[in-house]
């Protein structure tokens, strides 16, 4: 049963240390979503990648945020430096990028900023 | 634009009554339209999606185009259907998954 795997599930961090989320998209898929979820937004699509090249990284704040895929095991979201306003729970999703594509999502990543 | 909208946040039900929850999307083309369900603290899963017309733990979705929605709907809600529900547009132009607010059901006994 193939799966999206996410690591850590929970991060407590301090107000203004870097925080390192990653993603082990299922073996296959070229499409990595990076989402965040909080009550007040709901679902946020912070960026996407292809093939390993982002396609669209918009709804990310540019300034503390960067999303990597340093190959096509792996996809990383940072922050640098971290605000307490970044608490949120951060999912990953992959996908094949066709037509009746579906995105199967990771369990997420808790970050709590303090 | 690509957007999915969920007019309601909350939507409570008694066990047995229908329910019906409210999806419109605005998308200049043709999209593939899905449900996604998430169950406390779980991650979310395919619930259905349109172009497959089929019935998942009773949930049915029918798009109509006219009306730009994709309203989800079960005729005797469970208190296991309790979970946050996500309406999603995946558009083939830009390639990426758009999802609404979403939607908390809450089925009480």
């Amino acid at each position: 049963d193939a799966r999206v795997t996410q690591t850590p599930r929970h991060k407590v961090t301090e107000m203004g240390q870097e925080v390192t989320m990653r993603c082990q998209p299922i073996l296959g898929h070229n499409t990595v979503f990076w989402y965040r979820q909080t009550m007040m937004q709901g679902l946020e699509l912070l960026a996407y990648f292809r093939n390993r090249a982002p396609l669209d990284d918009s709804g990310m704040p540019k300034d503390r945020f960067s999303a990597e895929m340093p190959d096509a095991t792996l996809a990383t979201l940072k922050i640098q430096p971290s605000e307490p306003r970044d608490s949120a729970v951060y999912f990953c999703a992959s996908g094949t990028g066709t037509k009746n594509t579906e995105a199967f999502f990771g369990q997420g990543t808790r970050l709590t900023v303090v | 634009a690509q957007r999915v909208t969920q007019p309601e946040k909350l939507l409570s039900v008694f066990k047995g009554a229908p329910v019906e929850l409210k999806c419109n999307y605005s998308y200049s083309g043709s999209p593939e339209l899905f449900w996604y369900v998430q169950y406390s603290r779980q991650r979310l899963q395919l619930l259905l999606r349109h172009i497959s017309r089929e019935s998942i733990k009773g949930f049915t979705a029918d798009l109509n185009k006219g009306e730009t929605s994709f309203h989800l709907k079960k005729p005797f809600a469970q208190e296991e259907d309790s979970a946050m529900y996500y309406c999603a547009l995946y558009g083939l132009y830009g390639q990426n998954f758009v999802f609404g607010p979403g939607t908390r059901l809450s089925v009480l006994p």
